[in-house]
């Protein structure tokens, strides 16, 4: 069964810096990997998909990096805003059974 | 308009009643999931459709049954509601492979209380 993890539960940066959000999986035979956004209370807001066979995706001040041989993939923000302050979920689907399977996510708070 | 909609998106029902939630999409994908939300438990999957014909069990389906009446509709339905199904209800669609386009969208969510 694919367990999804994702270290720290929350995080609090200063405005401008950048940061590193963290996703591991148990299960290396992954189809893809997609990382949302979510504010309190919405919906979920697709940010990158990454295939398995790809290493990384960027859209903007995002980047996504995909490590199927350790497990895990990372988000990548730079220069932070406050506006970039929600959570942050990350998903994986798996060969054979396309459903994602989430982790908790990590809470990101970005201070003025 | 949204690509995927839920209704209703705010419902608060009292325990022992019957209530379904619609989700319909625009993007003409073949699946179609429902997920519940709660603090500290993350996103769970209830049921999943994989085209019309196709319903399957997710990890948390008792106590749900679903309909899937058309490509572009996937309902929920909580036969007596209880207390512990009080939850942030989500509805997301995704392409197939044969489709190409496998990305998973989501709805803006139902919030359910059931007193």
């Amino acid at each position: 069964k694919q367990e999804v993890t994702q270290i720290p539960a929350a995080l609090s940066v200063p405005e401008g810096e950048n940061l590193v959000l963290n996703c591991s999986f148990t299960d290396s035979a992954i189809y893809n990997l997609q990382w949302f956004r979510q504010d309190p209370g919405k919906g979920l807001t697709s940010l990158l998909l990454i295939q398995s066979s790809q290493r990384e995706q960027t859209s903007g001040r995002l980047n996504a990096s995909l490590d199927k041989s350790s497990g895990r993939s990372t988000l990548y923000i730079a220069a932070s805003q406050p506006g970039d302050s929600a959570t942050y979920l990350c998903a994986v689907s798996n060969f054979g059974n396309e459903k994602l399977t989430f982790g908790t996510g990590t809470r990101l708070t970005i201070i003025p | 308009d949204a690509d995927v909609t839920q209704t209703p998106r705010n419902r608060i029902t009292k325990t022992g009643k019957r209530i379904m939630l619609e989700c319909s999409q625009t993007k003409g994908h073949d699946r179609m999931y429902w997920y519940r939300q709660d603090p500290g438990l993350g996103l769970r999957l209830i049921y999943y459709s994989f085209d019309v014909k196709d319903i399957n069990k997710g990890e948390i389906s008792d106590g749900y049954s679903v309909s899937r009446q058309a490509q572009a509709k996937f309902s929920l339905s909580l036969e007596s509601a209880i207390p512990n199904q009080t939850a942030l209800y989500f509805c997301a669609t995704s392409g197939s492979v044969r489709q190409g386009v496998t990305e998973a969208f989501f709805g803006q969510g139902t919030r359910l209380t059931v007193v």
